[in-house]
């Protein structure tokens, strides 16, 4: 079955380190990986994704996600962490081999991210 | 240009009672999916329209439906409500498919309603 893994429901780092939220996925094929942020009280919005190409992927606000496929892995890194990065992260996969019908996005969890002053 | 729209934001509905919840998606978007989402499950997919058909569906009960028009305007309705439905329901919209059944489209999200029930 596919399934995504957020193994961390809380990260915390202090402003100004590198942040890392980590991402595992588990799909039958070749995957297609996003990343969304979602503020309090707010919708989720779209951060980044692979498709293909670069395994280092480059987004909004400064993050980036390395697709690893040997590991299943699809981790978010920003090197310098702000304060008003503190958010709910959540990873998802589509397998690339599932369209029409079956293009529903699999969503991990989420993670916490609290980023201290 | 206009993002996501859902209405109301906030709804507080009695046990038994139905609800409609509207989403207006991207200009432009035909596709649209919603989700329901509380603190312990996370983000359940609801179902997904395109071109006024339902394409996806999730595990939910049949008390939750929903339907697209003819301007890519979704509706969601959940009929005899439970205490256990109080939740943060999500509209998100992304392009109409592409190429290898689009994918690798990003969705974009509206800021949701939420849903409590006493």
């Amino acid at each position: 079955a596919q399934s995504v893994a957020q193994p961390e429901d809380q990260v915390n780092v202090a402003e100004g380190n590198p942040l890392t939220v980590k991402c595992t996925y588990s799909v039958s094929g070749n995957p297609y990986l996003f990343w969304y942020v979602q503020y309090p009280n707010r919708g989720l919005q779209f951060l980044l994704k692979y498709i293909t190409g670069d395994n280092l992927v480059k987004g909004s606000y400064g993050f980036e996600a390395e697709f690893n496929k040997s590991q299943t892995s699809f981790h978010l890194k920003k090197p310098s962490a702000l304060v008003s990065d503190s958010a709910l992260y959540f990873c998802a996969v589509r397998d690339r081999f599932n369209a029409g019908n079956n293009r529903k996005l699999i969503w991990g969890l989420g993670t916490s991210l609290a980023v201290n002053p | 240009k206009a993002g996501v729209t859902q209405t109301p934001r906030y709804l507080i509905k009695t046990r038994g009672q139905q609800v409609t919840l509207s989403c207006s998606p991207i200009s432009g978007h035909r596709s649209v999916s919603w989700y329901q989402q509380t603190p312990g499950q996370g983000l359940q997919f609801l179902f997904e329209y395109f071109s006024e058909t339902q394409r996806n569906k999730g595990n939910f009960p049949g008390r939750f439906s929903g339907r697209q028009f003819s301007n890519s305007r979704s509706e969601m309705n959940v009929s005899t409500l439970e205490l256990g439905d109080s939740a943060l329901y999500l509209c998100a919209s992304s392009l109409p498919p592409q190429g290898d059944g689009g994918v690798n489209t990003e969705a974009f999200f509206g800021q949701g309603t939420r849903l409590t029930v006493v």
